[in-house]
Order: structure tokens, then C-alpha cells, then sequence
């Protein structure tokens, strides 16, 4: 149990399928970030949110949507995705602050077909 | 934006060695961080390093803060099979929150 769990584990989705992926976290930290990795890419940093606020959008297309109700919860919403956005999707949090590290779920296998 | 050279980029090893890795960058970083990932999971933190000079060690894994704040190194001593992952550094610049990764070392260990 890390502390933050991803859901759903597993995700195989067609490019016409909407789709939401959900992180959650009871650690108390205020910073929550989404990470895409690919095979042999380095972890790319896709958006920030910083007390509920989205502090950081990497370039990350529209496909992808973001959404923070509170300080707990992190969603990524998905619609028309490509089959290259295939990956896994990892969730981290930590506190706000320098000089924490960043506590990550499990992530999310999505498959898009 | 800053990257950090991770190398080696993956290493074959036969149980009982010892393993070296380093991150290299060309820019000073206030805090080095050591990342473990398994198969099908999320990275998970073994080792942060605050200090130049700083060495740290967690169990058979000891780290290094680098001298001059622009790398860190990664010893793992009497490899065994679940020592098998990738890997990560991860360090951060003063002044900021986020942390720049390093492109991961996969280690594979036979036993």
C-alpha cells in the first residue's frame, strides 16, 4: 500500500471511448501530478496541480483533461485518444515545499485500440 | 527543460555482485533522489540525498550526493533477484518544486 491508489489498474479503450482515470491519496500532501511513461521514453510530466490549482500543463493535447475537486482526488479525463497514447499513467503526490519527494501510485495500463 | 544523464542504461549482473549507477547533469541540483520501479507498479522512493557529500545508505543500497551538486551515485552491494527494476534519479533545482528524472538504469540480476 503506497499511499495512493490509481484506478482503474487496467484500461483498454477504443479512440471513440470516453474514459476517466482516478487517482487518490490520503497522505495529506497538496501537490498531485500526472506522469505518462512509455517504453524506452524517460517519465514525462503531464500537468501539475498545486492546492487544487493547476500550476503546470506540459503540452499535453486537449484529448487529455485534468480535473482536481479537492486536495485528495486527481482525474485524468480521456476522449478520442490515439493508439501512441497508449502507456502507463502514473499518479504522484507530495507535499508543497521544497525538498520532498514525490509518492507514487501504481498506474494505470491504458491500452487504446 | 533540464535533464539528467542516467547511465548505464541497463545492466545484466549475476547474483552476489555489486552494482554501480550514476546521474550526471550540467547544472547544480539542491536534492538528489533514488527511485525503485518493479514491473507493473509505480516508482517507489529508497533513497533522498539533501546535502553535497551527503552519504546515505537504506539496508544494502547506500547513495552519494556529488561533490560538486551536479550528480549522484547509486551502489547496491550483494545483488539478489529482487533487486530486478528500473532504477531512477531524480533531482531538484533550488528554487523549484518539480523534479527533472533521469531516463531510468534496468537491472537485471540471474541468479
Amino acid at each position: 500500500e503506497t499511499g495512493v491508489t490509481q484506478t482503474p489498474r487496467h484500461l483498454v479503450m477504443g479512440m471513440t471511448n470516453k474514459k476517466s482515470l482516478k487517482c487518490e491519496q490520503h497522505l495529506g500532501h497538496n501537490a498531485m501530478y500526472w506522469y505518462k511513461q512509455s517504453a524506452k521514453k524517460p517519465l514525462e510530466l503531464m500537468f501539475v496541480y498545486s492546492l487544487e490549482e493547476r500550476v503546470e500543463n506540459n503540452s499535453v493535447p486537449s484529448r487529455f483533461s485534468p480535473e482536481c475537486p479537492n486536495s485528495s482526488h486527481l482525474f485524468l479525463h480521456l476522449h478520442t485518444l490515439q493508439p501512441e497514447d497508449s502507456a502507463l499513467y502514473l499518479c504522484a503526490s507530495s507535499p508543497t515545499g521544497i525538498g520532498y519527494g514525490y509518492t507514487f501510485g501504481s498506474g494505470t495500463r491504458l491500452t487504446v485500440v | 527543460g533540464q535533464q539528467l544523464n542516467q547511465n548505464p542504461q541497463s545492466m545484466f549482473i549475476q547474483e552476489g555482485e555489486d552494482v554501480s549507477m550514476n546521474c550526471t547533469s550540467s547544472s547544480i541540483f539542491n536534492t538528489w533522489l533514488w527511485y525503485k520501479q518493479d514491473p507493473g507498479e509505480g516508482p517507489v522512493l529508497l533513497i533522498a540525498l539533501y546535502k553535497a557529500g551527503e552519504l546515505t545508505s537504506n539496508g544494502r543500497l547506500t547513495a552519494q550526493f556529488g561533490i560538486t551538486r551536479k550528480d549522484s551515485f547509486l551502489n547496491i552491494s550483494a545483488s539478489i533477484p529482487s533487486d530486478v527494476g528500473i532504477y531512477f534519479c531524480a533531482g531538484r533545482q533550488g528554487g523549484s518544486e518539480k523534479l527533472v528524472f533521469g531516463k531510468g538504469t534496468k537491472l537485471t540480476v540471474n541468479p
